[in-house]
């Protein structure tokens, strides 16, 4: 069965970094395009990023542009996000999700993982 | 794109039908998903391309629309459909979702 399992959050200072990994089992990574929601404490749900199949692609939100990076390793099963100059407002849980083709585009989100909590607090 | 879900939020009774409506600021085709997210738990595809309806989702649940506007439809409420539902375009990036609307008893 497919399974989607982030870690990597935590409680981070202000302009500090953090990595958040997503690793993937039960179907063929490499096939799938990736991306990241996340979802701020009490509100609806942000797209972040996404990533193709083979990390030839990538787009973001214009509220991370510059300061979030996706990537992909298809040979470990795993999508990371790494997140630097974190600010107060990226505090929320993000959750990876499959995209349902291989680019990222005009599909859906079939799967998401448990998600991680990202705290941005000093 | 903007996304705009309507209403906000909803009470309703075991066995009502409820509608919930999804309007794009722009054309977006058919690229429109539903979701539904129950506390603390993550998102859960239910209906994706307007109306196609995911695996192991009940039929109670149905979907239409294009262009701009889209609904949701639950038949027959159940006690586990109370939860959040947001709909999602993917017709360009940002892929965004609407603000959710509540469904609650």
């Amino acid at each position: 069965q497919v399974q989607l399992v982030e870690s990597g959050g935590g409680v981070v200072q202000p302009g500090k970094s953090l990595r958040l990994s997503c690793a993937a089992s039960g179907f063929t990574f490499g096939s799938s395009a990736m991306h990241w929601v996340r979802q701020a404490p009490g509100k609806g749900l942000e797209w972040v990023a996404l990533i193709s199949y083979d990390g030839g692609n990538e787009d973001y939100a214009d509220s991370v542009k510059g300061r979030f990076t996706v990537s992909r390793d298809n040979s470990k099963n795993t999508l990371y996000l790494q997140m630097n100059s974190l600010r107060l407002e990226d505090t929320a849980v993000y959750y990876c999700a499959r995209a349902s083709d291989a680019t990222g585009f005009y599909g859906w989100f079939d799967y998401w993982g448990q998600g991680t909590q990202v705290t941005v607090s000093s | 794109i903007q996304m705009t879900q309507s209403p906000s939020s909803l009470s309703a009774s075991l066995g009502d039908k409820v509608t919930i409506t999804c309007r794009a600021s722009q054309r977006i085709g058919s690229y429109l998903n539903w979701y539904q997210q129950r506390p603390g738990k993550a998102p859960k595809l239910l209906i994706y391309i307007a109306s196609a309806l995911q695996s192991g989702v009940p039929s109670r649940f149905s979907g239409s629309g294009s262009g701009t506007d889209f609904t949701l439809t639950i038949n027959s409420l159940q006690p586990e459909d109370f939860a959040t539902y947001y709909c999602q375009q993917t017709h360009s990036n940002p892929q965004t979702f609407g603000q959710g609307t509540k469904l609650e008893i």
